[in-house]
């Protein structure tokens, strides 16, 4: 069974650029979070969407959105990249809303570098 | 802002030695989680204690829980060269139950020698 895919895997773009990362959960998971992980720190929550509505959201800002398809996959966008956006972005998928509760999996990331 | 704080931040050990690391949180929970993570890239979901737990086993893995010091362990014993690699807790807040959000810690960096 194929794990959580997450597209690309790496990712150049300058400043005031738009970017789209994209990810597939695992076949039956109708959840998909994304994280943001700056180098040397854990994780931070960006978002979570459960049957292709936003459940959470991360204190992040506008710049950063997100969807969820009718297949359960996502894409996450950011618009008016800054330097400080370089990051691993992480998606992670579970079969419930309540991933927390259960444990989730995630995808091995795309690195995004702004310059 | 991080709820989980790890310590240490970094460990070596040799091979078969066990490896211990803390970590401490700020606000009620529901269930602590463990996640490794391999040279930056996906994390790893490693093992989930709930908060009326106390101790749980996986393989070489332990887990404690003291919630009324809300603090956790993670104790790999017999370590091996390829556990090493980040770990990090996270745990999901009581009241935010309903969501997916994962709260993470800094993590501890192990670095088991051959």
């Amino acid at each position: 069974d194929a794990g959580v895919t997450q597209s690309p895997t790496h990712l150049i773009k300058t400043r005031g650029q738009q970017v789209t990362l994209r990810c597939s959960p695992i076949s039956g998971h109708k959840s998909v979070s994304w994280y943001q992980q700056v180098l040397g720190q854990g994780p931070q929550f960006i978002f979570q969407y459960y049957e292709k509505e936003e459940r959470g959201r991360g204190n992040f800002p506008d710049r950063f959105s997100a969807r969820q398809f009718p297949n359960y996959s996502s894409e996450l966008n950011v618009n008016a990249l800054l330097l400080g956006d370089s990051a691993l972005y992480l998606c992670a998928s579970s079969l419930f809303p309540q991933g927390a509760n259960y444990g989730y999996t995630f995808g091995s990331g795309t690195r995004l570098t702004v310059v | 802002s991080q709820q989980g704080e790890e310590d240490p931040q970094a460990l070596s050990i040799q091979e078969g030695e066990n490896a211990t690391m803390n970590c401490s949180y700020k606000t009620s929970i529901n269930n602590l989680q463990w996640y490794r993570q391999n040279s930056g890239r996906g994390l790893v979901h490693l093992i989930l204690i709930r908060s009326n737990e106390r101790e749980k086993h996986s393989g070489r893995l332990r887990v404690t829980l003291d919630t009324s010091k809300k603090s956790s362990s993670l104790l790999i014993t017999a370590s091996r060269a390829a556990d090493t690699a980040s770990y990090f807790c996270a745990t999901d807040g009581r009241g935010s139950s309903n969501t997916g959000k994962l709260i993470f810690g800094q993590g501890t960096t192990l670095q088991v020698k051959p």
